[in-house]
């Protein structure tokens, strides 16, 4: 199994701020990963996929990148709207896993 | 486009079953493979298992092999998750969801379904 360690696991931010995400694979994974917001009592809802595309809706202040085995998702300026838990997500290879998650806070 | 609707909340006891169901709408079932991903209370998303609607084909995650069981029926839109032997780990939110493709990110997900294992 691809074990993902994300970090880091808590982030405290400002609006304006620019903040990184990182996600560590034990394999390589390429560019397939894909990133998700989740909201607290909300299913998780899809921000970027194959490393840095961007689905319709999706706002371009996301951004993503990835190389081997990290991958990383960058908020060039925080919104209010942007205060969530962050996950990572490998489909290089069964079975899909997730990192544990970033939640990003207001400083 | 699209939309899934699961069943709703359950409270069961250790060593019990629960069968989740999760209905789809505006967008043609057999088009696309139904996953399901859990998320114990606080913690990370957990992937279960797939099922593909076109041929019913499953792979599970070895964790859950034995006693996991995914269906789906056509007629109704709609796929289930059956976990048997439930323990107070299994406590946790059950989301359906459909990938762009066979093992790929996830377009679209079901609101979730608590389930609750307690004595």
């Amino acid at each position: 199994d691809i074990l993902i360690t994300q970090s880091p696991s808590t982030l405290s931010a400002s609006v304006g701020d620019r903040v990184n995400i990182t996600c560590r694979a034990s394999q390589n994974i390429d560019a397939w990963v894909a990133w998700y917001q989740q909201k607290p009592g909300r299913a998780p809802n899809l921000l970027i996929y194959q490393a840095s595309n961007l689905p319709d809706g999706v706002p371009s202040r996301f951004g993503g990148s990835a190389s081997g085995t990290e991958a990383t998702l960058t908020i060039s300026s925080l919104h209010p709207d942007d205060f969530a838990t962050y996950f990572c997500q490998q489909y290089n290879s069964y079975p899909l896993t997730f990192g544990g998650g970033t939640k990003v806070e207001i400083k | 486009q699209g939309q899934l609707l699961q069943s709703g909340g359950e409270v069961k006891k250790p060593g019990a079953s629960v069968k989740v169901s999760c209905e789809a709408s505006g967008y043609s079932f057999s088009d696309y493979g139904i996953d399901w991903v859990r998320q114990a209370p606080g913690q990370g998303l957990e992937w279960m298992g797939w099922i593909s609607i076109y041929n019913g084909n499953t792979k599970y995650a070895q964790k859950f092999q034995g006693r996991v069981t995914m269906t789906a029926d056509t007629s109704t839109s709609t796929a289930y998750m059956e976990l048997t032997s439930l323990t107070s780990d299994d406590t946790a939110v059950y989301y359906c969801a459909r990938a762009y493709g066979s093992g790929s990110y996830y377009t679209l997900w079901g609101p979730g379904t608590l389930v609750t294992v307690s004595s």
